[in-house]
């Protein structure tokens, strides 16, 4: 059964680059039978899908987004990362990894979510 | 992208009550769409795909129905463990992933 843990720091300062890491379990993110995404949820915005990477590295970005983020993977440790950059208040959220393993565009595995918030 | 819109916000009822949510596309999505139950402090939990699909282990009481841009999700005795927030998402293949904007269910 696949499990997948977010990780990374919970306080990132305005104008910095947050950075998150999924840990993926039971399963290999290179196996080519899912698409691995990441989402946010903040209060103001609800859920926002905000990308999504394949086995082979090619990647597909929400466009209010596209500009600021980039998720990539790390095979020698079963990993894919998300990186957003010149991070706001507006960026504070719990993040999520996922995975959809339809690769139709549905979520049927989710991490347990990481809090990040964009303070000085 | 497409608007998803869930109707109503927050929806009081009672133990045993059947409870419809409505789900609304800016446009047609044919039947890509899920749904997910949250509670707080935890992740969503995908109840159904393909706008209609019970995910396994789902109880039965739960069904959805719908395609075009009009969808709804059924429960149909309402139970404890299911007061939670309810979520549709959209899975066109031309547009963004995107969310509705969720649907409290609370205790009467």
């Amino acid at each position: 059964q696949v499990q997948l843990q977010e990780s990374g720091p919970g306080l990132v300062k305005p104008s910095q680059t947050l950075s998150l890491t999924c840990t993926v379990s039971g399963g290999s993110i290179t196996s080519g039978d899912s698409f691995w995404s990441w989402i946010r949820q903040s209060a103001g915005k609800g859920l926002e899908w905000i990308g999504r990477i394949y086995a082979d590295g090619s990647t597909t970005y929400t466009p209010s987004l596209k500009s600021r983020v980039t998720i990539s993977l790390d095979t020698s440790k079963n990993q894919f990362s998300l990186k957003v950059n010149s991070v706001t208040a507006a960026d504070t959220a719990v993040y999520f990894c996922a995975r959809d393993k339809s690769l139709l565009g549905w979520f049927d595995t989710w991490g347990q979510g990481s809090l990040v918030t964009v303070s000085s | 992208d497409i608007q998803m819109t869930q109707s109503p916000s927050t929806l009081s009822a009672s133990v045993g009550d059947r409870v419809t949510i409505t789900c609304r596309a800016s446009q047609s999505i044919n039947t890509w769409l899920a749904w997910y139950q949250q509670k707080p402090g935890k992740a969503p939990k995908l109840l159904i795909s393909r706008a209609s699909s019970l995910e396994s282990g789902v109880p039965s009481r739960f069904s959805a129905y719908g395609s075009g841009t009009e969808f709804t999700l059924t429960i149909s005795s309402l139970q404890p463990d299911d007061f939670a927030t309810y979520y549709c998402q959209q899975y066109d293949s031309y547009s963004p992933l995107t969310f509705g904007g969720g649907t409290k269910v609370e205790i009467k």
